[in-house]
């Protein structure tokens, strides 16, 4: 059982839209940026976003990041049959007392 | 830009223990955080620890605790996962990701770790 609450499965025609979804608490999404990872099949995770809506150099425009209270939100523009991965939120989470990262579930995206 | 890049993939049986390097080139090793993640076959991420190689002082998840230890060598840039009482649920990929206080931004290519008997 994951802290982060994801939808498992998300799908979308190519040129669409999609938005996924990651719920958490006070101790974690409400008091800490949020960080989204793409992981394409049988490789590493990918940093997306960070900071809750900022793209590291290299990702295109098309992927979107926000956060509202103790949910996030990623979304996916023009989308590509390429983008079809599983989709990661993350954040700190200080409900112990060292704190940890904790992750939603995951959610795979297909491109139909 | 930080390369993470880990040792190869390992084969235990239950009971017994794996050790797994991450060397890091292309930053400054002592400047951030080392986290070890882990992805059992079809699941998600899950995080086990990670430790501060400037200080190295290391904190673990609660799951793990007891059975997991993170170390750094500050002189060849290399932080190491150890993970005893291997049991056949520990079978999963391991990643190392730096963390410099915002996000996990760059991850090592994964450990598959496969405890069979």
């Amino acid at each position: 059982q994951s802290v982060l609450t994801q939808p498992p499965s998300v799908s979308a025609a190519p040129g669409q839209k999609v938005t996924i979804s990651c719920s958490g608490s006070s101790s974690n999404i409400g008091n800490n940026y949020v960080s989204w990872y793409q992981q394409l099949p049988g490789t590493a995770p990918k940093l997306l976003i960070y900071d809750n809506n900022k793209r590291p150099s290299g990702i295109p425009d098309r992927f979107s990041g926000s956060k509202s209270g103790t949910s996030a939100t990623l979304g996916i523009t023009g989308l590509q049959t390429g983008d079809e991965a599983d989709y990661y939120c993350g954040t700190w989470d200080s409900s112990l007392s060292a704190g940890r990262w904790v992750f939603g579930g995951g959610t795979k995206l297909t491109v139909l | 830009q930080v390369q993470l890049v880990q040792s190869g993939a390992e084969v235990k049986k239950p009971g017994s223990s794996v050790k797994v390097s991450c060397k890091a080139s292309g930053g400054t090793f002592s400047s951030y955080t080392i986290s070890w993640v882990r992805q059992a076959p079809g699941q998600g991420l899950e995080w086990m620890g990670r430790i501060i190689p400037i200080l190295g002082i290391a904190n673990y998840a609660q799951k793990f605790q007891g059975r997991v230890t993170i170390t750094a060598d500050k002189s060849t840039s290399t932080a190491y996962m150890e993970l005893s009482s291997l049991r056949s649920e520990d079978t999963a990929v391991y990643y190392c990701a730096v963390w410099r206080g915002g996000p996990l931004d760059y991850w090592g290519q994964g450990t598959l770790v496969t405890v069979s008997s």
